[in-house]
């Protein structure tokens, strides 16, 4: 049973619009979520992070919104720029397994000019 | 150099080789991982050391072998490995294990068994 979903494979998205990644969990128990891109031929790359604890965080043209009631997460990109095509994974963690990250299976946006 | 070094970028071996996957980071962590990436499945964890000890084995097959000589340093040795291993293995790097550590990851090898 996979707890941590990102349902769309793909994602296309004009050069200066908004991008919106998607995660859903069914776990409520999560403590922390994060956000990783990935490049090909690179390893995933840190991008943003969310306490549970939070509804939001921002860091420049990306923000993590996350919605305990609908257990969904959404990963925001304003304006989106070519440099942002890549895979995004969402993972999610507990307080209590200090190493355990449980993954969604990554959606692949790409951005039009 | 920085960051997270993996060795080889690429390696192809028959199912009766032995080989070695190779890390290193430069960051100064103190916890080690390796990861796996089959196509189109999220990551799985498979290892993870902190300050050289091993603190999770995955229910990974023992035809994978992890050592870790110091906290710089981490190997995956590989043996009578089998077709469905076939996969992107990435090694990572955090300063502590924790749970809201960033993962600084290395570029992967991609691994591919005949």
């Amino acid at each position: 049973d996979q707890q941590v979903k990102q349902n769309s494979p793909s994602l296309s998205v004009q050069e200066g619009r908004i991008s919106i990644l998607n995660c859903d969990y069914t776990n409520s128990m999560f403590d922390y979520f994060l956000w990783y891109k990935k490049y090909p031929a690179e390893g995933p790359t840190f991008l943003i992070s969310i306490s549970s604890i939070k509804d939001k965080n921002e860091d420049g043209r990306f923000t993590v919104f996350l919605n305990k009631s609908a257990k969904h997460l959404s990963l925001h990109i304003v304006p989106s720029q070519p440099g942002d095509s890549a895979v995004y994974f969402c993972a999610a963690s507990f307080k209590d397994s200090n190493y355990q990250l449980i993954w969604g299976a990554g959606t692949k946006l790409i951005i039009k000019p | 150099e920085t960051g997270v070094t993996q060795t080889p970028r690429h390696l192809v071996m028959g199912m009766t080789n032995k080989k070695s996957l190779k890390c290193e980071q430069h960051l100064g962590h103190n916890a080690m991982y390796w990861y796996k990436q089959s196509a189109k499945k999220p990551l799985e964890l498979m290892f993870v050391y902190s300050l050289e000890e091993r603190v999770e084995n995955n229910s990974v097959p023992s035809r994978f072998s992890p050592e870790c000589p110091n906290s710089s340093h981490l190997f995956l040795h590989l043996h009578t490995l089998q077709p469905e291993d076939s996969a992107l293995y990435l090694c990572a790097s955090s300063p502590h294990v924790n749970y809201n550590s960033p993962l600084h990851f290395g570029n992967g090898t991609r691994l591919t068994v005949t």
